[in-house]
């Protein structure tokens, strides 16, 4: 079993959806959640960085984190076609810890 | 500020050779990790220099190897290579703990 559990679709959406991205995890030494957005042909970009559970806005992006479920979600309201990328959940433990990757979601959003 | 940058942005190479990746880092930043991406697969961690020491590694074998310079660029080395090594590498920088933030990569081809 992997320790980070992410569904890699394609997820296909209309333009101004609302997209809901998830991943599990197992590995209950986990403090850090992030989400990346990588584009085709180019390196992952951070979008939110969380620390333990809660939950954290940043403009269209929300971020969830339930730590007693071991479940985080990424929420983008009103999505766009540009938004249309691969979704990359991570998560280490504290300190310097390595990142540990989800698989991807592919998402599309078309006009 | 500058970001992440890696170069070269493409390589082919053939079974056997050895190959080495450079990365300059975010202005700011001091430790640097290397990822190893398949296709359609998250990054993988290979291993984290802070102040030019190892400061992790992941499951790779001794022929991934690299360095850390006192201006906090690094380099990846890989000897022997397999058809298997083909893939994204990924180098991400932070300062101390915080954040990481990727360049676009190098993509290796093993032919």
């Amino acid at each position: 079993q992997k320790e980070v559990e992410q569904d890699p679709g394609p997820l296909s959406v209309p333009e101004g959806a609302i997209v809901s991205l998830n991943c599990t995890y197992s590995n209950s030494a986990f403090q850090y959640f992030m989400w990346y957005r990588q584009y085709s042909r180019k390196g992952p970009e951070l979008l939110m960085y969380t620390y333990s559970s809660g939950n954290k806005e940043d403009g269209r992006f929300t971020a969830q984190v339930d730590k007693s479920s071991k479940y985080i979600s990424l929420f983008i309201r009103d999505s766009q076609p540009s938004d249309s990328a691969t979704y990359l959940c991570a998560m280490k433990a504290g300190g310097y810890n390595k990142l540990i990757f989800g698989a991807g979601t592919r998402l599309a959003v078309h006009p | 500020e500058t970001g992440v940058t890696q170069s070269p942005t493409h390589l082919i190479k053939t079974r056997g050779q050895q190959v080495t990746l450079r990365c300059s880092s975010q202005s700011g930043h001091n430790t640097v990790s290397w990822y190893q991406q398949a296709l359609g697969q998250g990054p993988q961690f290979i291993f984290q220099y802070y102040r030019e020491e190892e400061n992790g590694r992941g499951n790779f074998p001794p022929r991934f190897s690299g360095l850390q310079f006192p201006n906090y660029s690094s380099e990846l080395n890989v000897n022997a290579l397999e058809l298997d090594d083909s893939a994204l590498y990924l180098c991400a920088s932070s300062f101390n703990d915080q954040p990481q933030h990727f360049g676009d990569g190098t993509r290796l081809s093993i032919l």
